[in-house]
């Protein structure tokens, strides 16, 4: 069964730092793009960014409200997905999902994780 | 960035009702469109990729079809476990984007 499990979130202040991991399983991780998207209370649903798998070359791609603050990168030895947030704005407060890509679906995003809160507040 | 534009943004529908969610694309993206539910503090589900398949496990009462610019998303019979929020999504170029969603709610 896969699973995406998503930890990290919590209350921070505008300007500051937070590390979001999700960790997979139930599947080859290292085989499959993965996303983050987030959700602010209320509101639709927003890419984040995608770390392209080792075939290639783990590569990035960002969303423009967060290219240059937000860095995703990933571990395949631990079936890891991670989103490190910088200089964090009250806009950044939202639900943040991890999702898997699944190229053999169009690059549709076929499993999700529950979600983990960040709140961006003083 | 490719714009996704649903409409209605939400409707009010009986039981048993034919629904029908549009997604127009600000251009061309093949049929590179998916579209997924959301339930209130769940996370979305996958219906339907490529614009016209059905995701394995999904009733088959759900259907997509269109490509280019213009998709569609149908109900055939609107059961209780349908009322959510809908959202197509384009993987066609970066960034990837969602529409603004159809709340599909109780008449």
């Amino acid at each position: 069964e896969v699973q995406l499990v998503e930890s990290g979130g919590g209350l921070v202040q505008p300007g500051g730092s937070l590390r979001l991991s999700c960790a997979a399983s139930g599947f080859t991780f290292s085989d499959h793009y993965m996303d983050w998207v987030r959700q602010a209370p209320g509101k639709g649903l927003e890419w984040v960014g995608r770390s392209r798998n080792k075939a290639r070359s783990y590569t990035t791609e960002y969303a423009a409200s967060v290219k240059g603050r937000f860095t995703l990168s990933r571990d395949d030895s631990k079936n890891s997905l991670y989103l490190q947030m910088n200089s964090l704005e009250i806009e950044d407060t939202a639900v943040y999902y991890c999702a898997r890509v699944s190229s053999n679906r169009n690059y549709a995003l076929d499993y999700w994780g529950q979600g983990t809160l960040v709140t961006v507040s003083s | 960035a490719i714009q996704l534009t649903q409409s209605p943004s939400s409707l009010s529908a009986s039981v048993g009702d034919r629904v029908t969610i549009t997604c127009r694309a600000s251009q061309g993206i093949r049929s590179a469109l998916a579209w997924c539910q959301q339930k209130p503090g769940k996370a979305p589900k996958v219906l339907i990729y490529d614009a016209s398949s059905l995701e394995s496990g999904v009733p088959s009462r759900f259907s997509g079809s269109g490509s280019g610019t213009d998709f569609t998303l149908t109900i055939s019979s609107l059961q209780p476990e349908d009322f959510a929020t809908y959202y197509c999504q384009q993987s066609e170029s970066y960034p990837v984007t969602f529409g603004q969603g159809t709340k599909v709610e109780i008449k």
